[in-house]
């Protein structure tokens, strides 16, 4: 099993350039999170699902998009990105249910940097 | 409401010396705790959980962890450090029940000294 997957790795942007980052899982988890990563400031949850179809807000959502089209897939878009969204982006997913205690499995991340 | 907090964003110990990185939480209703480490350039990796069962963890690589209700902690240890635990670590908290996410610490940067 792959596990978490992200796509690209890397990318570099300019302000106000559009771009949709692509996180593949083949666990057959029911829940899915976006975080972005920043020097001093732990993991902040973006965006999340809680299934096919379903996205929810995190705790700064502004400035993106998500769509849950597919249960295995969970993509994040910038519209209109800026220096300020210069982040490493986290897909993470986990099970449903109490009995997984909500651990959550990591993507290896994807470095944007927006100039 | 959960929270996290780790005292100390920067540890430095010496090879062979005892690892102590603390975590305290808040939570409305019983937790879930976990301990993540993240290796130079790479995504999260679970160190080790609390789920309630037994209130010292053992996890992988040496780590265990102690769930203290009484002073909500939930410090993470490991009694020699070796080169390789040289990484940031992330304390996270969920609610047992109820809710779907998990709130992260800003996270400790561990330096091994040689």
């Amino acid at each position: 099993n792959a596990g978490v997957t992200q796509t690209p790795k890397f990318r570099v942007l300019k302000t106000g350039q559009s771009m949709t980052l692509l996180c593949a899982q083949d666990m057959n988890h029911e829940y899915m999170y976006w975080y972005r990563q920043d020097p001093g400031m732990g993991l902040r949850l973006i965006h999340y699902s809680v299934g096919e179809g379903t996205t929810a807000k995190g705790e700064v959502p502004d400035g993106y998009n998500v769509s849950r089209l597919k249960k295995q897939n969970f993509l994040l878009g910038l519209e209109s990105a800026a220096p300020s969204q210069t982040s490493v982006y986290f897909c993470a997913s986990s099970y449903f249910g109490a009995v997984h205690y909500n651990e959550q499995f990591f993507g290896p991340g994807t470095r944007l940097t927006v100039l | 409401a959960q929270s996290v907090t780790q005292l100390g964003s920067h540890v430095s110990v010496s090879e062979g010396a005892l690892v102590l990185l603390r975590c305290n939480y808040s939570s409305s209703v019983p937790p879930y705790l976990f301990w993540y480490v993240q290796y130079p350039n790479q995504g999260l990796q679970l160190l080790l959980k609390y789920t309630s069962a037994a209130t010292l963890v053992k996890g992988i690589n040496g780590f265990e962890a102690e769930f203290k209700k009484s002073e909500t902690s939930f410090h993470l240890t490991k009694p020699s450090a070796h080169m390789s635990d040289a990484a940031e670590y992330f304390c996270a908290v969920s609610e047992s029940f109820g809710n779907e996410k998990l709130t992260f610490g800003t996270g400790t940067r561990l330096t091994i000294i040689p």
